[in-house]
């Protein structure tokens, strides 16, 4: 299976401020097609996971665009501009190429 | 809009079976398959297998293969993921999804004795 890490596993953030998390993985996430299956979700408390971005770089319906995700092969990065207090949760990545695996998440709170 | 409403939280015992079910709305069932995904206490999500809802074909995790049965019946547009020989590390909160974006609200099955 291929195993997802991601650094850091917490983040505390000031409100206002950037925040960044990485994810990698031990194969690469191309696909034949010529996509990357690299997902990124928030779950916050006794919620399921909700989905921010899709295939590295793409904002899911109704993702406020202080969100951004880029990377390619290996290695992926989530940014937030600008983080602000709903932003609190577990960030979670998510390969989909075979099987799908997920990172151990990234607690974020807030200073 | 898109919606999976799972059946309520279940507390079982050791060496039971657990069928949990995963009613979708909002979308013609059949065009999306369903996948399972569990969470147990202070562990990361893992993913446990799939149903093409248009022909039942289904995919499983290698962890899961023999213990876990995914179905479905088209006529209700409903999932259930089946889960067999219980042990107490299978506590966890079990979702279904809908492709990456769709996520019902999750059950949280307890097994203890």
């Amino acid at each position: 299976d291929i195993v997802m890490t991601q650094t850091p596993l917490s983040l505390s953030v000031t409100p206002g401020q950037p925040a960044s998390i990485s994810c990698k993985s031990s194969q690469s996430l191309l696909h034949s097609d010529g996509k990357t299956y690299l997902y990124w979700y928030l779950q916050k408390p006794g919620q399921p996971p909700q989905l921010l971005i899709y295939e590295v770089s793409n904002r899911f319906s109704g993702v406020p665009d202080r969100f951004s995700g880029s990377g390619s092969g290996t290695d992926f990065t989530l940014k937030i501009s600008r983080v602000e207090a709903e932003d609190v949760g577990v960030y979670y990545c998510m390969q989909t190429i075979q099987p799908f695996t997920f990172g151990p998440g990234t607690k974020v709170d807030i200073k | 809009q898109v919606q999976l409403v799972q059946s309520g939280a279940e507390v079982k015992k050791p060496g039971a079976s657990v069928k949990v079910s995963c009613k979708a709305s909002g979308y013609t069932f059949i065009s999306y398959g369903i996948h399972w995904v569990r969470q147990a206490p202070g562990q990361r999500l893992e993913w446990m297998g799939w149903i093409g809802a248009a022909n039942g074909n289904t995919r499983y995790s290698q962890k899961f293969q023999g213990t876990v049965t995914i179905t479905r019946d088209t006529s209700a547009s409903t999932a259930y993921m089946e889960l067999s020989s219980l042990r107490s590390e299978d506590t966890a909160v079990y979702y279904c999804a809908r492709g990456p974006g769709y996520w019902g609200q999750g059950t949280l099955v307890t097994v203890s004795s």
